[in-house]
């Protein structure tokens, strides 16, 4: 089983800083099979980027992926107030394991 | 639009049974693969099992083999989970979550809102 690690368990900034986010796979994922979902409090996830560096429709283009192999990364260019959010990883080519997500919270 | 609607979660005693409804609307069902993803409180997203276009392709994780049965009826656009022998461990919120596709690999790219399931005596 393909295990995904995100890091940093949380990130603190402030609205308009650029954030950061890891997500490395404990074995080399095959197709890109990497995707990014977003969480806010009480809703549903939602879709950001699959293919590891496609965006979903109807998401802005601050947000991006990019990444192969083991070690993938999304970015948000400009963080606005609607982006404090969780941030989960998944590898679905094999296990379709989640990352443990990582908490990008106002500094 | 795509919706999805959970429904059946309750709170129940371990070692009950339970049955999860997800209703489908707004893409042809019978396209595309689903799944079951859960958060337990305060937790991040767990994979349970998914299906493809029909009942002769389902997947399950570990910890729910042998008690959870994944079907799909494509006439009612209706996902189901059949959970048997329930746990304490099992309590989460319960998500239905559409394939992108009809076979492996698929990313969710909809999901539903959710359905609490709440085992304890």
């Amino acid at each position: 089983e393909i295990v995904v690690t995100q890091s940093p368990g949380t990130l603190s900034l402030s609205p308009g800083e650029r954030a950061t986010l890891s997500c490395r796979a404990s074995q080399g994922i095959t197709s890109s099979s990497l995707a990014w979902y977003q969480q806010k409090p009480g809703q549903a996830p939602r879709l950001l980027i699959y293919g590891a560096s496609s965006r979903a429709t109807g998401i802005p283009d601050r947000f991006s992926g990019s990444g192969s192999g083991t070690d993938f990364t999304l970015t948000i260019s400009r963080l606005e107030p609607e982006d404090f959010a969780v941030y989960y990883c998944q590898e679905y080519g094999s296990s379709r394991t989640f990352g443990q997500g990582t908490k990008v919270e106002i500094k | 639009e795509v919706q999805l609607l959970e429904s059946g979660g309750v709170l129940i005693q371990p070692g009950g049974s339970l049955r999860l409804s997800c209703a489908a609307s707004g893409f042809t069902f019978t396209n595309y693969a689903m799944s079951w993803v859960r958060q337990a409180p305060g937790k991040g997203l767990d994979w349970v099992s998914g299906v493809g276009t029909s009942d002769a392709f389902t997947y399950y994780t570990d910890s729910v083999k042998g008690r959870f049965t994944i079907s799909r009826d494509n006439s009612k656009n209706t996902l189901y989970l059949q959970m048997n022998s329930l746990r304490v461990e099992d309590t989460a919120v319960y998500y239905c979550a559409k394939g992108s596709s009809g076979g492996r690999p698929y990313y969710f790219d909809s999901w539903g809102q959710g359905t609490l399931v709440t085992v304890s005596s």
